[in-house]
């Protein structure tokens, strides 16, 4: 079963515009990831954030992270008809060993040029 | 390119029929990952090997999934008897168990569809 939810499920805007996007989690984590991928090809990494940590910056990409709710947001910034993908979130759990994913169901981007 | 590459990219089968894929990780990665991916869903964790150990399966994978990893390098997933449940995009994974956290380095799959 998946460990989360993301919201919303699709997502449409222009480019240049910010894409927000949410992912819940039912279970305490070690860390969660975001991964991006396209169109029936494989998953690429983009971020890690620690349980331990709030916020983290790469490029365009901000991910915040709140364990109190247990939820944990993606923001692409000037977004680019590049950015068009599935973007999934995916957690670790405390005392994992094995680091295995728990993903969820994925938000999908177009941005439109 | 020296990623994860999954073979075949593509496979069609008719029900029943037993298909094999195969995997190779990254060369020094020793953690290796199957994951499963049905149209419109997040991939799902069935199993992983440490080196040639397989130390985790998921319920997910019945007894006719079988995966390997003989010499610790590449691994393959057989499935026996396919059913049209089986269809997926099949993943595989790898990470170096040096890095605690990290991310996975995914392949670029093997669809599977079964008629």
């Amino acid at each position: 079963s998946q460990q989360g939810e993301e919201d919303p499920q699709a997502l449409s805007i222009q480019e240049g515009e910010n894409a927000t996007m949410n992912c819940s989690y039912k279970t305490s984590i070690n860390n969660l990831q975001w991964y991006r991928q396209n169109s029936g090809r494989g998953l690429v990494h983009l971020i890690l954030i620690r349980s331990n940590e709030r916020e983290k910056h790469s490029g365009r990409l901000r991910v915040t992270l709140d364990t109190s709710k247990k939820s944990s947001s993606l923001l692409i910034t000037a977004s680019r008809a590049a950015d068009t993908a599935s973007y999934f979130c995916a957690t670790a759990r405390p005392g994992n060993a094995g680091n295995m994913l728990t993903f969820g169901g994925g938000t999908r981007l177009m941005v439109k040029p | 390119d020296t990623g994860v590459s999954q073979n075949p990219r593509h496979k069609i089968t008719k029900r029943g029929q037993n298909v094999t894929f195969r995997c190779d990780p990254i060369s020094e990665h020793n953690r290796l990952y199957w994951y499963r991916q049905t149209l419109g869903q997040g991939p799902e964790f069935l199993t992983y090997f440490q080196n040639e150990a397989q130390l985790e399966k998921s319920r997910l994978l019945s007894d006719r999934f079988s995966a390997e990893r003989p010499k610790g390098s590449f691994s393959t997933l057989e499935i026996q008897r396919t059913e049209q449940g089986d269809s997926a995009m099949y993943l595989c994974a790898s990470k170096s168990s040096g890095i605690h956290l990290g991310e996975q380095f995914f392949g670029p799959g093997t669809r599977l569809t079964v008629l």
